[in-house]
């Protein structure tokens, strides 16, 4: 069956340190692949989407995410982590021309004065 | 535009009572999804419409619920009769299949039935 795995449910960084949250995904073949963040009380906003070619690709608010056939992960980084990045991040992944999502469980990020 | 709109944002019921969610997709989007999310069970898809017609119920919980597209701008999804275990929030979003398939998501009607 398809699915997207989000290894850590809650993370802590310290504001201005780097961060990495992990994504893992199983598909037949390689899906578009996304990265949402939600803020408490709101919807979910695209971060960033991986359809093909580079496999890093940037994002709004500072973020960046690298794909990786070969570890099947699409991994969310930024450098410098700010207070008001603190918020749920979800993983998804999309069948090439379908259009529902799967979503994973989420990543739920504190930041530390 | 106004993004995806949903109505109303917070609603409150006994369990036995009908409830009905209302959402406005993006104008000009073709796909329109609705997803529950709870701590235990995390975003779940429920329904998925395409061009006003449901491709994908498999995740509709039960007899319970059911979703309506009557046009282009407007869907339901009602629970009737609701039940506690009903509480969630329910999320509406939109895309569309022609350019990105990026889905815009609305802000949520919390559902709490007690």
């Amino acid at each position: 069956a398809q699915s997207v795995t989000q290894p850590d449910i809650h993370i802590t960084v310290s504001e201005g340190a780097s961060l990495e949250l992990r994504c893992n995904y199983s598909y037949g073949a390689t899906p578009y692949l996304f990265w949402y963040v939600q803020s408490p009380g709101q919807g979910l906003q695209l971060l960033l989407k991986y359809f093909s070619g580079d496999t890093l690709v940037q994002g709004i608010k500072g973020f960046e995410a690298e794909f990786k056939r070969s570890q099947s992960s699409f991994n969310l980084r930024k450098p410098s982590v700010h207070w008001s990045d603190a918020a749920e991040y979800f993983c998804a992944a999309m069948n090439s021309g379908y259009s529902t999502l799967t979503f994973g469980k989420g990543t739920m990020l504190l930041v530390s004065p | 535009d106004a993004g995806v709109i949903q109505s109303p944002r917070h609603e409150v019921t006994e369990m036995g009572q009908e409830v009905t969610l209302r959402c406005k997709p993006i104008s000009g989007h073709n796909s329109l999804f609705w997803y529950r999310q709870t701590m235990m069970r995390g975003l779940e898809l429920l329904i998925y419409f395409n061009n006003n017609v449901p491709i994908d119920d498999s995740g509709m919980p039960e007899d319970r619920f059911s979703a309506k597209m009557p046009n282009a701008s407007f869907s339901t999804l009602k629970i009737q009769p609701s039940e506690p275990r009903d509480s969630a929030v329910y999320f509406c979003a939109s895309s569309s299949d022609e350019i990105d398939y990026e889905q815009y998501f609305g802000p949520g009607t919390r559902l709490t039935v007690t």
